[in-house]
């Protein structure tokens, strides 16, 4: 059974305040591991896909990297609309199922 | 495109009462899928479907029926509400086999069981 544990559960920031959250998995042979950012009210967004060890995604701010065992969502200078509820979802090879973990949720203080 | 449409947003049903939420996405995509979504616990997977007439159980099926008659369309028919399906349920879709699988989301259906 493919797993999914994030942490932390909630972080707080100041403005311009890097940090980095986690994201450890198990899968039986990793086919995709997936970024979503989830605003207050909304659905998730799709932010990055990562198929492979060491493998790195840019978009803005955020920066997701991958090891065999979990994944890192980098968050340079962050500002107050960086603020929502980052989830990261798993699939195993031959599934299109993802599995979610249960989110970090974000808020990064003026 | 619209993308993924929900409706409706918000309801309040009776324990006992049935309802259906529908799901129409318009990006052609083949497989969708419908999660919930309490507190704290992510996203649960109740039913999703790889094509047209094609369905199958996720994590968390008991109490909830689906149908897929068209690419488009993929209601989820609530039978006999019961408390424990006060949640927020999330319709989503993929294009499976020609890109990276990300999954799209609707806007959510909030729904109260009293």
């Amino acid at each position: 059974e493919d797993q999914v544990t994030q942490s932390p559960e909630a972080l707080r920031l100041q403005e311009g305040e890097s940090s980095s959250l986690n994201c450890s998995y198990t899968v039986s042979g990793l086919r995709g591991l997936f970024w979503y950012r989830q605003d207050p009210g909304k659905g998730p967004e799709f932010l990055f896909t990562l198929y492979s060890a060491g493998e790195e995604k840019e978009k803005e701010r955020l920066k997701a990297t991958l090891t065999k065992k979990e994944s890192f969502l980098h968050i340079t200078a962050p500002k107050p609309e960086d603020s929502a509820t980052y989830l990261c979802a798993v699939t195993g090879r031959g599934s299109y199922i993802p599995t979610f973990g249960r989110g970090t949720s974000l808020i990064v203080h003026p | 495109n619209a993308g993924v449409t929900q409706t409706p947003k918000f309801r309040i049903l009776k324990i006992g009462q049935s309802m259906t939420l529908q799901c129409a996405q318009d990006m052609n995509h083949n497989y969708m899928y419908w999660y919930r979504q309490d507190p704290g616990m992510g996203l649960k997977l109740i039913y999703y479907s790889v094509g047209a007439g094609i369905t199958d159980k996720g994590e968390v099926p008991n109490g909830y029926n689906v149908s897929r008659s068209t690419t488009e369309d993929f209601p989820l028919r609530l039978e006999l509400a019961a408390p424990s399906q006060t949640s927020v349920y999330f319709c989503a879709s993929a294009l499976i086999g020609t890109n990276t699988g990300e999954l799209f989301f609707g806007e959510g259906s909030r729904l109260t069981v009293l």
